[in-house]
């Protein structure tokens, strides 16, 4: 079965500093590997995805994501952290189905909360 | 705005009643996913449905049930509800076809279900 670990349920950082959100992942085969953040009260929005190619991707609002496989993991993060940024981060995994419609299940992990600190 | 329409917002029952949540998927969106997010259990999938199939099923309790309608659009039923049931409610849609196949999810705002 797919899994996600987030091992920080809260990451702390200053404004203008970087950030980095960490993700590890468990699937078999090639992963899809997805970044959403939830605004409080709020649904989940799509920051970006890894497919395939460069292991380095870019998303929404200056998020970059680095895919490694030898060790699973796929960290979100951001040169310079804004206030604005503060949110909870899900990291995602989804298995690669197989061939034409199917079911795909996207496992989350449990979220990291992101707080910047002016 | 992900396209994904929630309804109802926010509700408010009593334990041992039944309540229906609706979605309505982003335009030529086929799949349509529940989740269900509390504060114990994070984001835990509870049901996929593709094109009026169900195709994958998560935690989703025996009490809960849903479905998919010709034109797309989704209704989770909770029935004989207990305190613990108290969440939010996603509902997810993408397309699932073709190069979609490799798409995000796009979600909805959520129904936060209280149960007193």
């Amino acid at each position: 079965a797919q899994s996600v670990a987030q091992p920080e349920d809260q990451v702390n950082v200053a404004e203008g500093n970087p950030l980095t959100v960490k993700c590890t992942y468990s699937v078999s085969g090639n992963p899809y590997l997805f970044w959403y953040v939830q605004y409080p009260n709020r649904g989940l929005q799509f920051l970006l995805k890894y497919i395939t190619g460069d292991n380095l991707v870019k998303g929404s609002y200056g998020f970059e994501a680095e895919f490694n496989k030898s060790q699973t993991s796929f960290h979100l993060k951001k040169p310079s952290a804004l206030v604005s940024d503060s949110a909870l981060y899900f990291c995602a995994v989804r298995d690669k189905g197989p061939s034409g419609a199917g079911s795909y299940q996207l496992t989350f992990g449990k979220g990291t909360k992101l707080s910047v600190i002016p | 705005d992900s396209g994904v329409t929630q309804t109802p917002k926010h509700l408010i029952t009593a334990t041992g009643q039944r309540v229906t949540l609706r979605c309505s998927p982003r335009s030529g969106d086929l799949s349509v996913y529940w989740y269900q997010q509390s504060l114990d259990q994070g984001l835990q999938f509870l049901i996929q449905y593709y094109n009026g199939e169900e195709r994958a099923k998560g935690n989703i309790l025996e009490r809960f049930s849903a479905q998919q309608f010709p034109d797309l659009h989704s209704e989770l039923n909770l029935s004989s509800l207990e305190l613990g049931d108290s969440a939010l409610y996603f509902c997810a849609s993408s397309l699932d076809k073709g190069s979609g196949r490799t798409g995000e999810l796009f979600f909805g705002e959520g129904s936060r279900l209280t149960v007193l």
